[in-house]
């Protein structure tokens, strides 16, 4: 099987502007779940999503968003970009309550 | 709140020697504590997982056990090698979500 794949890899913007980045599941995989990634607040969760529904939701602000489609692929959006948005963002897919595998990730950077 | 606290961050050892990384959660309701190894640049990969109706598991030369009642769980590498060289999470999974609470992370570097 495929393993879970993201796009893009990795992405320039400005401040104020907005982002969405996309994430393919392992094939039968209905759960996404999204994490940011950077050096000084580690793994943070973002939200969870199984057959479009999100089910959870961390503590972030409304400026991130998200969205599951009926192939079980999902979208994050970040709007209004900030400096600290820059991080690696992490999707992983899984059958529910289960092991989760990773994505290798949007770098993104804010400028 | 929900909540991973790992120890140590960093973690030298010598080739050979054991390693031990031990994470404390808060919330009862978790029972599933996966374990990730992070190389540079690349995406975390699973290691080892326990549920929480299982006190020990072991793969190899990785083990990971569970104490429910005091919410710990540990991480054992034995006979250490230069390629287990990484970054290690512990995480926390809440029954009937697939949200995943993370530690801080251990940096382990084992020298030859």
């Amino acid at each position: 099987k495929a393993g879970v794949t993201q796009t893009p890899r990795y992405l320039i913007k400005t401040r104020g502007q907005q982002v969405t980045l996309s994430c393919s599941p392992i094939s039968g995989h209905r759960s996404v779940s999204w994490y940011q990634q950077t050096p000084g607040q580690g793994l943070q969760f973002l939200f969870e999503y199984f057959s479009e529904t999100q089910r959870n939701k961390g503590n972030f602000p409304g400026r991130f968003s998200g969205r599951q489609f009926s192939n079980s692929r999902s979208e994050m959006n970040v709007s209004t970009l900030e400096l600290g948005d820059s991080a690696l963002y992490l999707c992983a897919s899984s059958t529910p309550a289960s092991e989760q595998y990773f994505g290798p990730g949007t770098r993104l950077t804010v400028t | 709140g929900e909540n991973v606290e790992q120890h140590p961050s960093t973690l030298s050892v010598q080739e050979g020697d054991s390693a031990v990384i031990k994470c404390t959660y808060s919330d009862s309701a978790s029972n599933y504590f996966p374990w990730y190894k992070q190389e540079l640049g690349k995406r975390p990969q699973l290691i080892i997982d326990i549920r929480s109706n299982v006190g020990e598991k072991k793969d190899q030369r990785i083990a990971v056990t569970l104490n429910k009642t005091a919410k710990h769980f540990s991480l054992h590498i034995t006979e250490t090698q230069p390629e287990d060289s990484a970054v290690y999470f512990c995480a926390a999974l809440k029954a009937d979500t697939d949200k995943l609470i993370f530690g801080t992370g251990t940096r382990l570097q084992v020298f030859p």
